[in-house]
């Protein structure tokens, strides 16, 4: 079976820091990967996909980017934190095609 | 641009009562594909039903139901006989292919609290 991690599950950062969050998908191969933020608002909002390796397609310019290093694992990266980043950042996967995603646990950002 | 409009931001209703959560989409797309999520308060999003948009059936999943009209773009959600573990924040999507991969469009989401 797919299971598909992230982490760290929380985080604390000031304005103005790096950030890197991490998600791998364990149990299947080339799958289409993803990162949505979820603001206070509860909606989300898709930042990045991936087809595949080295393939990083960006939905909303912003302060954010994304790389896919290896198959399996989606990076999510900033060179500096603004207060707006703020929020929950969820990862997910699916196959190829008309298929649902399955979503990671996801990791809560608060920017101080 | 795909739309999902879910007009019910929140909904409160006693435990054993059924409840529905509306759910409206804008598409151009003659093929498309239509989800539901819930998220219960831990915040990871958990899968619930696919439906794709040659498929008008309504399907049952044991409390759950839901009816798909193509005629009124809406995918509706039932829960019946609810329990104060249905308590979450439903999400509808609606799918989106761009370059080899779907995406999904979110509705803003809609709180159920189911009070015991």
């Amino acid at each position: 079976s797919q299971t598909i991690h992230q982490w760290p599950a929380t985080l604390v950062q000031p304005v103005g820091s790096p950030l890197s969050l991490e998600c791998t998908v364990e149990g299947t191969s080339n799958p289409n990967l993803y990162w949505y933020r979820q603001a206070a608002g509860r909606g989300l909002q898709l930042l990045f996909y991936s087809v595949g390796i080295g393939q990083i397609s960006s939905e909303v310019p912003q302060n954010l980017s994304a790389s896919r290093p290896q198959d399996r694992q989606f990076i999510l990266s900033s060179k500096k934190l603004l207060l707006s980043d703020s929020g929950f950042y969820l990862c997910a996967w699916s196959w190829s095609g008309p298929y649902e995603q399955y979503f990671g646990p996801g990791t809560r950002l608060t920017v101080t | 641009a795909q739309k999902v409009t879910q007009a019910q931001t929140e909904i409160s209703v006693v435990e054993k009562e059924d409840v529905t959560l509306d759910c409206v989409y804008e598409t151009r797309d003659t093929t498309y594909y239509l989800f539901w999520y819930k998220q219960p308060p831990s915040g990871e999003l958990v899968f619930l039903i696919r439906r794709n948009s040659f498929d008008e059936q309504n399907e049952i999943s044991g409390r759950y139901s839901w009816n798909f009209q193509k005629s009124t773009s809406s995918f509706n959600f039932t829960i019946t006989a609810s329990q104060v573990v249905d308590s979450a924040v439903y999400f509808c999507a609606l799918s989106e292919v761009s370059q080899g991969a779907q995406k999904l469009v979110f509705g803003q989401g809609t709180r159920l609290t189911i009070n015991p």
